[in-house]
């Protein structure tokens, strides 16, 4: 079994601030996921990166998959409200079926 | 909008009662997932399956069955509900490309008494 070390495990922030998530592992991943989870919900994609050293933006949100693709980060720049939530990443190995990490709950106090 | 859809919601039920959990996709994918989802813990995957006739078991031993008689429907099964199987569990399908996201439903919570 792929283990996924997501750290912090909570975060209590500012509106305004920013944060950084980390997603690690001993293992090599074919691909990497992050996820937003909110309450009553199921997970929802945010992500996707595949290559090594490979850095994706949505919008405040910067992904970067780390160069030996075992590690991956997730920085939100000036949090707001509405990304409160459960972050989550999966990676996926040789089987192509993610494994899950325990996820960072992240809230933002405007 | 969904197009994975999970039944029931909610369920409260006592101990030694059969229960199916119902999941349903709308999107034509080959892959259906369960998973277990606990506060504070990862999401354990119990049961997965390839596509029609194909189930197999995840990492999270588990007292539930599965089947896929049709690519749309993945219900679960616990043949007799013990206080241990109270979680949130969630359904997702994807597309057989690997490396395609996961579309999740909303999840049913279940409680055993």
């Amino acid at each position: 079994t792929q283990l996924l070390e997501q750290s912090p495990q909570f975060l209590s922030i500012q509106e305004g601030e920013n944060l950084t998530v980390y997603c690690n592992s001993s293992s090599v991943f074919s691909s990497l996921q992050w996820y937003r989870q909110e309450p009553g919900e199921g997970p929802v994609l945010l992500v996707t990166v595949v290559t090594g050293g490979e850095v994706k933006k949505l919008k405040r949100l910067t992904f970067q998959f780390g160069d030996a693709r075992k590690d991956s980060s997730l920085h939100i720049t000036a949090a707001q409200p509405g990304d409160t939530g459960l972050y989550l990443c999966a990676g996926s190995g040789g089987s192509y079926i993610p494994t899950f990490g325990r996820g960072t709950s992240l809230i933002v106090h405007p | 909008e969904a197009d994975i859809y999970q039944t029931p919601r909610y369920l409260v039920i006592g101990t030694g009662k059969k229960i199916t959990l119902e999941c349903s996709q709308t999107m034509g994918h080959d892959k259906m997932y369960w998973y277990q989802q606990d506060p504070g813990m990862e999401l354990h995957l119990i049961h997965y399956s390839y596509g029609v006739n194909s189930t197999e078991k995840g990492d999270l031993s588990s007292e539930s069955t599965v089947s896929r008689i049709r690519t749309e429907h993945f219900p679960l099964t616990l043949e007799s509900a013990r206080p241990s199987h109270t979680s949130q569990y969630l359904c997702a399908s994807s597309r057989g490309a690997r490396n395609s996201p996961l579309h999740f439903g909303n999840g049913t919570r279940l409680t055993v008494t």
